[in-house]
């Protein structure tokens, strides 16, 4: 069945460090991937979104990876400050559906002063 | 306006209450969804409207009962609920046009069930 995973699930780093996160997706037909950010208290915030046709996508302060050979996802924030502290959650479009995002079990990014 | 509303922020509600509660985006957008979030989980779908119908029901117990009354409004009636049923709702908003799969997420309810 379709699942989005996550190998770490925290993920401490100093401030001022380069981070990055990464997540396995099991499903070779999605074609399209995104990144949220879940900070407490607040909902999902879109970071940055890559299609298959792509490897990379650069935003401001973060780049997101894709590898299609071995169905990895990463995203890389770059000098990494205290508010990018949140639960992070990469998903893969439903290819069952066109509505459905399958969400991965997430990471949390702890930035230490 | 990129911003999708809820109310209440907090609901707590005893087993045999009804409730609803409400989302608004005045983005234009077509589809709308619920989500229901436990504490160190992902957001698990609920139900997806799409033009003002039902498109999507994730088998979700019919103690919630969707409504779409406008292209803008979404609400979730609440009946009847149990202890478990306790968690953070959240509504989403996308467009359909462009390809594009991005769902914008509103703050959420958080809701105690007693």
């Amino acid at each position: 069945g379709e699942s989005v995973g996550l190998h770490l699930p925290t993920l401490s780093v100093q401030e001022g460090d380069n981070s990055i996160i990464n997540c396995a997706y099991s499903n070779s037909a999605s074609d399209y991937f995104i990144w949220y950010k879940q900070e407490s208290g607040k909902g999902p915030q879109f970071i940055i979104d890559i299609r298959s046709n792509m490897d990379k996508r650069q935003g401001q302060r973060v780049t997101v990876l894709l590898n299609k050979t071995v169905k990895h996802l990463s995203l890389q924030i770059a000098a990494t400050q205290p508010g990018d502290s949140a639960v992070y959650f990469c998903a893969e479009n439903g290819v069952d559906s066109s509505y459905k995002l399958i969400f991965g079990s997430g990471t949390r990014l702890l930035v230490r002063p | 306006d990129t911003e999708v509303t809820q109310t209440p922020k907090h609901l707590v509600m005893g087993m045999t209450n009804k409730k609803s509660l409400k989302c608004e985006q005045h983005m234009g957008h077509r589809a709308m969804y619920w989500y229901k979030q436990k504490a160190k989980k992902p957001p698990e779908l609920m139900f997806v409207y799409s033009y003002e119908k039902l498109s999507i029901n994730e088998s979700v117990p019919s103690r919630f009962s969707p409504e779409c009354p406008n292209s803008s409004l979404l609400n979730l009636h609440l009946h009847a609920l149990q202890p478990e049923d306790s968690a953070l709702y959240l509504c989403a908003s996308s467009t359909r046009t462009g390809g594009s799969y991005e769902q914008y997420f509103g703050p959420g309810t958080r809701l105690t069930v007693t």
